[in-house]
């Protein structure tokens, strides 16, 4: 079923560094693709959204990048802290209008 | 404003029984969707409902169903377990359809099969 691929399944980043992950997805006839955080014990949050009528969105530290012909988009984390260590859930709308996720990346920021 | 509450938190059953999930959505919220959550599969789609109705469904076998209630309640049931459906159950609702807006967790029914 997993129509949506996403890298690295685990990253570790140093305090003040960029954290970078990537997602690429098959069809998709609607345009919506969101970045869930979620830490343990809890269930997934909606960090930031983009609907591809632009190639970037930016909210503070957290910026997707989306590059439409590719079928890819990328979170970027920039000055990643020890509080944005956990796990990161692209999604994409494929098919049939469900919403797929990604298999997920671990992040851990150490200081 | 309450969240996504879901019920049991956590359970443990043998294989072979069944179970049954509960979900109660934002106040408002017309769709709710389901979701397995396991080491290394990530996030799989179970189900969707939106006013009652099955919208779409994911690649679960036949022991997995679901339906909702007139005040969008929802409930997954899952028949005949097998140790593999060992997973952290997710509902999440939104006000529209799942894949045009955000969708808010709740915290998941923890499932261990023995």
């Amino acid at each position: 079923q997993q129509q949506v691929k996403q890298s690295p399944q685990s990253l570790i980043v140093q305090k003040g560094g960029i954290s970078i992950i990537n997602c690429a997805y098959e069809n998709t006839a609607f345009d919506y693709f969101p970045w869930y955080q979620q830490f343990p014990g809890k269930g997934p949050a909606l960090l930031i959204a983009i609907r591809p009528d632009v190639s970037e969105k930016k909210e503070g530290r957290f910026t997707i990048s989306f590059n439409k012909s590719a079928k890819q988009f990328s979170l970027h984390i920039m000055d990643s802290q020890p509080g944005d260590s956990a796990t990161y859930f692209c999604a994409a709308p494929v098919r049939t209008d469900k919403l797929i996720f990604g298999t997920g990346t671990r992040l851990q920021v150490f200081p | 404003k309450a969240g996504v509450t879901q019920t049991p938190r956590y359970l443990i059953k043998t294989r072979g029984q069944q179970v049954t999930l509960s979900c109660s959505p934002i106040s408002g919220h017309r769709s709710v969707s389901w979701y397995q959550q396991t080491p290394g599969q990530g996030l799989q789609f179970l189900f969707e409902y939106f006013s009652e109705t099955q919208r779409n469904k994911g690649n679960f076998p036949g022991r997995f169903s679901g339906r909702q209630f007139s005040n969008s309640r929802s409930e997954m049931n899952v028949s005949t377990l097998e140790l593999g459906d060992s997973a952290l159950y997710l509902c999440a609702s939104s006000f529209g359809t799942t894949s045009s807006g955000e969708l808010f967790f709740g915290e998941g029914s923890r499932l261990t099969v023995l």
